[in-house]
């Protein structure tokens, strides 16, 4: 079956840290990978996503490359902002398995001044 | 511009009651989906619908129940609340297979 596994929170790092995100996965088909992010009190939204194998998202500095061979999804940023902190979500979808998302568990990330 | 509401945006309620959370979208999107988001679960799927008079069990529907007569509404209907049901509740909509759009949440309390 189709799930995502990240890795755990929290994350702490200081203002202007490298940021890495763990995610993998795992398909019956062909998904396409996201990352979403949640501000404190807010829903869902999505930050970058990539279709197919080798493709990169990014966006707001954030980069992320869809790797078919390890089947993961990291999310990289090469120095944090505060206003970075939130909770970050790797999620699948399977075009096999009809519209629906599969998420990881949410990874909590604080920058301090 | 296109948007996905929810209300209310917070709720308390007693053991037993039933309670029904509101989505709306302007998209005018087929596929709608409600979860609820719990700390060490992440998003867990509830119910989902691809289009009016269709609906779909996910992975946690026990206690919830929706319907769908128009393509903007979805509401999500917890027949006799329970403790455990104290939770953030999401909605959101896609047109395809591709990207969701989030709604800003409901948060409910079952006392």
């Amino acid at each position: 079956g189709n799930s995502v596994t990240q890795m755990e929170g929290p994350v702490t790092l200081s203002e202007e840290a490298f940021l890495t995100i763990n995610c993998t996965y795992t398909a019956t088909g062909y998904p396409s990978l996201f990352w979403y992010v949640q501000y404190p009190g807010e829903g869902l939204q999505l930050l970058l996503k990539a279709t197919k194998a080798d493709d990169k998202g990014s966006n707001k500095g954030f980069e992320a490359t869809y790797r078919k061979e390890t089947t993961s999804f990291h999310l990289e940023k090469g120095s944090v902002q505060v206003s970075d902190s939130a909770v970050y979500f790797c999620a699948l979808s399977d075009r096999n398995t009809g519209n629906q998302f599969y998420f990881g568990t949410g990874t909590s990330l604080t920058v301090i001044p | 511009d296109a948007e996905i509401t929810q209300s209310p945006r917070h709720k308390i309620t007693e053991t037993g009651r039933q309670v029904t959370l509101a989505c709306h979208q302007t998209w005018n999107h087929n596929n709608m989906f409600w979860y609820r988001q719990d700390l060490g679960h992440g998003l867990r799927l509830i119910h989902y619908s691809y289009g009016v008079h269709d609906t779909n069990k996910g992975e946690v529907s026990d206690g919830y129940s929706v319907s769908r007569s128009n393509t903007e509404d979805l509401p999500l209907t917890l027949e006799s609340a329970a403790s455990s049901q104290t939770s953030v509740y999401f909605c959101a909509s896609s047109e395809s297979w591709e990207t969701q759009y989030f709604g800003p949440g409901t948060r409910l309390l079952v006392l």
